[in-house]
This record gives structure tokens, sequence and C-alpha cells, in this order.
């Protein structure tokens, strides 16, 4: 069965610091990932996803996500944190080879960038 | 060219009453997922639905869920005689026809719903 693990339920980080979200993913075939961001009180708005290709995946706002298959990782990460990027972080993976439609999300971390 | 609408963005029903949730996917879009959202918790899957087709219901309950697609007009899900743990957020997402695998879901606002 395929499932997604993001291992801290918070990441705190200052302004203009470097920053990682973490996710790992468990499926029995090959894995589309997703990152998604969720601002309060709104839909979950799309960031990056690995389907193929090259590792290190480049999305919207400055993000980037790097797929390492041997450790199953999809990290989430931004080379200089904004106060403007808290909100609730989801990772999520599809088994393209169980149908590929469902999508499991994980758990979500929150990221807290103080000024 | 508007993205995913859901209606009502609040909702708020007494025990027993029936919940009616809609959503209207981005224009061109056929495919419509439903998720559930507890507080302080992921996403959880519920059902995928294409047009007139429901393609993956085995995230819904057994009782008193249900989800629609139709020819015309939005994806509904249905929830009837609520109980309070069915409060929670409510989501829609749509994405393209053609192959959906990689496709990105794009999602709505959410219905919040309250039950008193």
């Amino acid at each position: 069965a395929q499932s997604v693990a993001q291992p801290e339920d918070q990441v705190n980080v200052a302004e203009g610091n470097p920053l990682t979200v973490k996710c790992t993913y468990s499926v029995s075939g090959n894995p589309y990932l997703f990152w998604y961001v969720q601002y309060p009180n709104r839909g979950l708005q799309f960031l990056l996803k690995y389907i193929t290709g090259d590792n290190l995946v480049k999305g919207s706002y400055g993000f980037e996500a790097e797929f390492n298959k041997s450790q199953t990782s999809f990290h989430l990460k931004k080379p200089s944190a904004l106060v403007s990027d808290s909100a609730l972080y989801f990772c999520a993976v599809r088994d393209i080879s169980a149908g590929g439609f469902k999508t499991i999300f994980g758990a979500g971390t929150r990221l807290f960038v103080k000024a | 060219n508007a993205g995913v609408m859901q209606n009502p963005r609040h909702l708020v029903r007494r025990r027993g009453q029936e919940a009616r949730l809609r959503c209207s996917p981005m224009k061109g879009h056929s495919h419509v997922y439903w998720y559930r959202q507890l507080p302080e918790e992921g996403l959880k899957f519920m059902v995928y639905l294409q047009k007139e087709n429901i393609i993956d219901e085995s995230g819904m309950p057994k009782e008193r869920f249900s989800a629609e697609f139709p020819k015309e007009g939005p994806s509904i899900l249905r929830i009837q005689q609520v109980v309070r743990g069915d409060s929670a957020a409510y989501f829609c997402a749509s994405s393209p026809p053609g192959e959906f695998s990689s496709d990105t879901q794009y999602f709505g606002p959410g219905t919040r719903l309250t039950v008193l």
C-alpha cells in the first residue's frame, strides 16, 4: 500500500535562512510525487511535482524538491525563506502502477518563518 | 479561466439533516476528486469521478455518503443524516482528461461543514 510520511509537525526558520520540509514515501511501483501549500481557510495550491527525469524539481515561489529513490524521499527546499512562506505544506504520492489516480497526502508540516 | 469553484463555502447543519456540497471543476477538466480534511490533519481521499461515472469510491464511508458528477452541472457530494463527526472541510479537485496519472490536481477553496 502507498503511504506518505512527513516526520515533522512543525518547522521553524528565520527569514533569510534556508528551509527544508521533509517527506518520505512508500509505494510498490514508481511514484509520482507532489508538494502543495495551504494557507489558512484556503484550498491547496500546487507547488511542484516529480514525474520523471531530473531528480531536482523546481516549482513555484522559489521552492524546489529533490527526488531520492534510494532514500524514498522528496524533501522540499528553499534557499532563503520569507515570512510569507509561513503555511501548511503537504507532500503527496500517486502510485502509477496501482491505477494512478488515487493520491495519498501526508499529514502536513506547518512552517513558521520568523522575521 | 476560473479555478475550481465550491459552494457553499460554509455550511451548518443539525444532526440528522442532509448536506449537499457542490463543485464546479475548471473549464475543460473532466476528472473530479473529493477529499475530507479534519482539523490539523491531512487530506483523505474520498472519491474520484469522471463525467457520469464513479471511478473509485474506496475512500467513501459505506453509508450516508454519495457522490455524482452528471453530464451537465457540478459534481455533488451528498451526506445524509449528518452526525457531528462529519464536521470537516471538504475539498474538491479537478484535473484535465487524458494521461491523468501525472496530472496536477487543482483544488477548490473547500466547504467547511459544521454539524451542530
